[in-house]
Protein backbone atom coordinates (compact mmCIF):
# COMPACT_ATOMS: atom_id res chain seq x y z
CA UNK A 1 0.00 0.00 0.00
CA UNK A 2 1.80 3.36 -0.76
CA UNK A 3 1.29 5.71 2.15
CA UNK A 4 3.11 8.91 3.72
CA UNK A 5 2.88 9.11 7.00
CA UNK A 6 4.24 12.54 8.83
CA UNK A 7 5.53 13.27 12.46
CA UNK A 8 6.96 15.47 13.99
CA UNK A 9 4.59 18.19 14.53
CA UNK A 10 3.77 19.53 18.30
CA UNK A 11 4.04 22.94 20.42
CA UNK A 12 6.73 25.51 19.68
CA UNK A 13 7.15 29.14 20.67
CA UNK A 14 7.78 31.52 18.19
CA UNK A 15 11.14 31.59 16.82
CA UNK A 16 12.04 28.41 17.47
CA UNK A 17 12.82 25.71 14.95
CA UNK A 18 11.02 22.57 14.47
CA UNK A 19 11.72 19.42 11.80
CA UNK A 20 9.08 17.82 10.23
CA UNK A 21 9.27 14.11 9.01
CA UNK A 22 7.11 12.46 6.07
CA UNK A 23 8.23 8.46 6.30
CA UNK A 24 6.91 6.95 2.85
CA UNK A 25 6.35 3.22 1.96
CA UNK A 26 4.62 0.87 -0.99
CA UNK A 27 6.36 3.04 -3.63
CA UNK A 28 10.32 3.60 -5.09
CA UNK A 29 10.56 7.11 -2.89
CA UNK A 30 13.63 8.20 -5.00
CA UNK A 31 11.88 8.01 -8.17
CA UNK A 32 9.19 11.01 -7.22
CA UNK A 33 9.10 14.24 -6.25
CA UNK A 34 7.71 15.28 -3.08
CA UNK A 35 5.81 18.18 -1.39
CA UNK A 36 4.09 19.89 1.71
CA UNK A 37 1.09 21.50 1.62
CA UNK A 38 -0.38 23.26 4.70
CA UNK A 39 -3.65 23.97 5.92
CA UNK A 40 -4.36 27.15 8.94
CA UNK A 41 -7.08 26.30 11.52
CA UNK A 42 -10.71 26.61 9.05
CA UNK A 43 -8.79 27.72 6.32
CA UNK A 44 -7.72 26.58 2.33
CA UNK A 45 -4.67 24.49 1.17
CA UNK A 46 -1.54 26.69 0.89
CA UNK A 47 0.97 25.19 -0.58
CA UNK A 48 4.75 25.19 1.20
CA UNK A 49 7.47 24.02 -1.34
CA UNK A 50 9.00 21.00 -3.66
CA UNK A 51 11.74 19.22 -3.83
CA UNK A 52 12.67 17.25 -7.11
CA UNK A 53 13.84 13.91 -7.14
CA UNK A 54 18.04 13.38 -7.54
CA UNK A 55 17.74 12.37 -10.88
CA UNK A 56 16.53 16.56 -11.48
CA UNK A 57 19.63 17.06 -9.07
CA UNK A 58 16.52 17.84 -6.14
CA UNK A 59 16.14 20.67 -6.67
CA UNK A 60 13.50 22.92 -4.39
CA UNK A 61 10.59 25.52 -4.82
CA UNK A 62 9.14 27.15 -1.82
CA UNK A 63 6.03 29.90 -1.21
CA UNK A 64 7.25 33.06 -0.87
CA UNK A 65 5.64 32.88 2.80
CA UNK A 66 8.49 30.38 3.82
CA UNK A 67 11.26 30.80 1.54
CA UNK A 68 14.56 31.73 3.99
CA UNK A 69 12.76 29.83 6.46
CA UNK A 70 11.78 26.23 5.83
CA UNK A 71 14.05 23.60 3.91
CA UNK A 72 12.59 20.79 2.03
CA UNK A 73 15.40 17.90 2.38
CA UNK A 74 15.03 14.25 1.44
CA UNK A 75 16.98 10.97 2.34
CA UNK A 76 16.08 8.34 -0.35
CA UNK A 77 18.15 5.66 1.54
CA UNK A 78 15.75 6.07 4.32
CA UNK A 79 12.34 7.21 2.18
CA UNK A 80 12.24 10.19 4.41
CA UNK A 81 11.25 13.53 3.26
CA UNK A 82 11.92 16.41 5.95
CA UNK A 83 10.25 20.33 6.37
CA UNK A 84 12.97 22.30 8.37
CA UNK A 85 11.33 24.87 9.95
CA UNK A 86 13.18 27.76 11.33
CA UNK A 87 11.81 31.30 12.64
CA UNK A 88 8.32 30.08 13.39
CA UNK A 89 5.53 32.71 13.43
CA UNK A 90 1.87 32.20 14.64
CA UNK A 91 1.21 32.28 11.08
CA UNK A 92 2.89 29.50 10.47
CA UNK A 93 0.46 27.34 12.60
CA UNK A 94 -1.36 24.83 10.58
CA UNK A 95 -1.63 20.79 9.59
CA UNK A 96 1.17 20.43 7.56
CA UNK A 97 0.90 17.76 4.67
CA UNK A 98 3.36 15.54 2.85
CA UNK A 99 2.46 14.95 -0.15
CA UNK A 100 3.57 12.85 -3.58
CA UNK A 101 3.75 14.84 -7.08
CA UNK A 102 3.06 12.79 -9.71
CA UNK A 103 5.44 14.02 -13.10
CA UNK A 104 9.31 15.37 -12.82
CA UNK A 105 8.36 19.04 -12.30
CA UNK A 106 10.20 19.88 -15.02
CA UNK A 107 8.33 18.51 -17.71
CA UNK A 108 5.38 17.18 -16.25
CA UNK A 109 3.08 17.73 -13.53
CA UNK A 110 0.04 15.16 -12.95
CA UNK A 111 -0.97 16.23 -9.60
CA UNK A 112 -0.01 15.76 -5.78
CA UNK A 113 -1.53 12.12 -6.19
CA UNK A 114 -0.88 10.86 -2.47
CA UNK A 115 -1.17 12.42 0.94
CA UNK A 116 -0.50 11.70 4.40
CA UNK A 117 -2.97 12.41 7.05
CA UNK A 118 -0.66 15.69 8.17
CA UNK A 119 0.71 16.72 11.52
CA UNK A 120 -0.27 19.71 13.27
CA UNK A 121 2.13 22.50 13.84
CA UNK A 122 0.89 24.98 16.72
CA UNK A 123 3.42 28.28 17.15
CA UNK A 124 2.50 29.88 20.21
CA UNK A 125 3.95 31.38 23.69
CA UNK B 1 2.28 36.09 -9.23
CA UNK B 2 -0.48 33.72 -10.73
CA UNK B 3 -3.80 33.56 -8.39
CA UNK B 4 -6.36 31.35 -8.96
CA UNK B 5 -9.53 32.30 -8.26
CA UNK B 6 -12.78 29.67 -7.61
CA UNK B 7 -16.20 30.53 -7.65
CA UNK B 8 -18.53 30.04 -5.93
CA UNK B 9 -17.45 29.92 -2.70
CA UNK B 10 -20.57 27.88 -1.58
CA UNK B 11 -22.43 25.70 -3.69
CA UNK B 12 -25.72 24.13 -2.16
CA UNK B 13 -27.28 21.57 -4.85
CA UNK B 14 -30.16 18.56 -4.34
CA UNK B 15 -28.36 15.03 -5.13
CA UNK B 16 -28.78 14.06 -8.58
CA UNK B 17 -28.25 17.85 -9.68
CA UNK B 18 -25.10 18.73 -12.27
CA UNK B 19 -22.42 20.83 -10.34
CA UNK B 20 -20.73 23.53 -12.27
CA UNK B 21 -16.69 24.97 -10.19
CA UNK B 22 -14.67 27.53 -11.59
CA UNK B 23 -11.35 28.02 -11.71
CA UNK B 24 -9.94 31.36 -13.06
CA UNK B 25 -6.08 32.54 -13.27
CA UNK B 26 -4.87 35.53 -13.42
CA UNK B 27 -3.26 35.04 -16.67
CA UNK B 28 -3.07 32.45 -18.94
CA UNK B 29 -2.07 29.28 -17.87
CA UNK B 30 -1.06 25.97 -19.50
CA UNK B 31 -3.80 23.28 -19.22
CA UNK B 32 -1.39 20.70 -18.84
CA UNK B 33 -0.10 21.69 -15.28
CA UNK B 34 -4.00 22.33 -13.76
CA UNK B 35 -5.09 19.97 -11.56
CA UNK B 36 -8.56 19.77 -8.66
CA UNK B 37 -8.55 18.03 -5.55
CA UNK B 38 -11.64 16.76 -3.10
CA UNK B 39 -10.99 17.83 0.36
CA UNK B 40 -13.74 15.64 2.43
CA UNK B 41 -14.92 17.18 6.13
CA UNK B 42 -12.14 15.63 8.42
CA UNK B 43 -9.96 13.89 5.28
CA UNK B 44 -6.88 14.82 3.31
CA UNK B 45 -7.14 16.07 0.09
CA UNK B 46 -7.33 13.69 -2.53
CA UNK B 47 -6.45 14.06 -6.79
CA UNK B 48 -9.58 14.28 -8.89
CA UNK B 49 -7.85 15.77 -11.73
CA UNK B 50 -4.58 16.24 -13.70
CA UNK B 51 -3.87 18.13 -16.98
CA UNK B 52 -7.09 20.01 -16.77
CA UNK B 53 -9.09 17.16 -17.94
CA UNK B 54 -8.01 13.62 -17.07
CA UNK B 55 -9.55 11.81 -13.74
CA UNK B 56 -6.77 10.33 -11.54
CA UNK B 57 -6.85 6.38 -10.84
CA UNK B 58 -10.31 5.25 -9.54
CA UNK B 59 -12.08 8.82 -9.90
CA UNK B 60 -15.97 8.10 -11.43
CA UNK B 61 -16.91 9.05 -14.56
CA UNK B 62 -19.25 11.57 -12.74
CA UNK B 63 -16.28 14.09 -12.39
CA UNK B 64 -15.31 16.11 -15.59
CA UNK B 65 -12.80 18.45 -15.99
CA UNK B 66 -12.46 21.25 -18.63
CA UNK B 67 -10.94 24.66 -19.80
CA UNK B 68 -7.78 26.60 -20.80
CA UNK B 69 -6.06 29.57 -21.08
CA UNK B 70 -7.73 31.92 -17.55
CA UNK B 71 -10.73 29.62 -17.21
CA UNK B 72 -10.99 25.86 -15.70
CA UNK B 73 -14.32 23.82 -15.03
CA UNK B 74 -15.05 21.14 -12.45
CA UNK B 75 -17.79 19.23 -13.44
CA UNK B 76 -19.97 17.03 -10.86
CA UNK B 77 -23.01 15.44 -13.23
CA UNK B 78 -25.35 13.95 -10.82
CA UNK B 79 -24.38 15.18 -7.02
CA UNK B 80 -24.08 12.31 -5.09
CA UNK B 81 -24.01 12.72 -1.18
CA UNK B 82 -20.15 11.16 -0.71
CA UNK B 83 -19.49 14.35 -2.97
CA UNK B 84 -19.35 16.96 -0.38
CA UNK B 85 -16.47 18.76 0.04
CA UNK B 86 -14.25 21.54 -0.75
CA UNK B 87 -12.91 21.30 -4.05
CA UNK B 88 -9.41 22.83 -4.86
CA UNK B 89 -7.62 23.47 -8.30
CA UNK B 90 -4.01 23.89 -8.43
CA UNK B 91 -1.34 25.76 -10.52
CA UNK B 92 2.25 24.16 -11.16
CA UNK B 93 4.31 26.44 -13.16
CA UNK B 94 5.31 30.25 -12.99
CA UNK B 95 5.10 32.14 -9.66
CA UNK B 96 4.60 31.01 -7.48
CA UNK B 97 4.86 27.71 -8.58
CA UNK B 98 2.28 25.66 -6.79
CA UNK B 99 -0.57 27.76 -5.84
CA UNK B 100 -4.32 26.51 -4.88
CA UNK B 101 -7.23 28.42 -5.18
CA UNK B 102 -9.10 29.25 -2.25
CA UNK B 103 -11.77 26.37 -2.47
CA UNK B 104 -15.63 25.69 -3.23
CA UNK B 105 -17.65 24.04 -0.97
CA UNK B 106 -20.18 21.95 -2.20
CA UNK B 107 -23.29 21.23 0.18
CA UNK B 108 -25.97 18.86 -0.47
CA UNK B 109 -29.72 20.61 0.09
Amino acid sequence: EVQLVESGGGLVQPGRSLRLSCSASGFTFGEYAMSWVRQAPGKGLEWVGFIRSKAYAGITEYAASVRGRFTISRDDSKSVAYLQMNSLTTEDTALYYCTRVSGDLLHYFYGLDVWGQGTTVTVSS
Amino acid sequence: DIVLTQSPGTLSLSPGERATLSCRASQSVSSSDLAWYQQRPGQSPSLLIYGASSRAAGIPDRFSGSGSGTDFTLTISRLEPEDVAVYYCQHYGGSPPGTFGQGTKVEIK
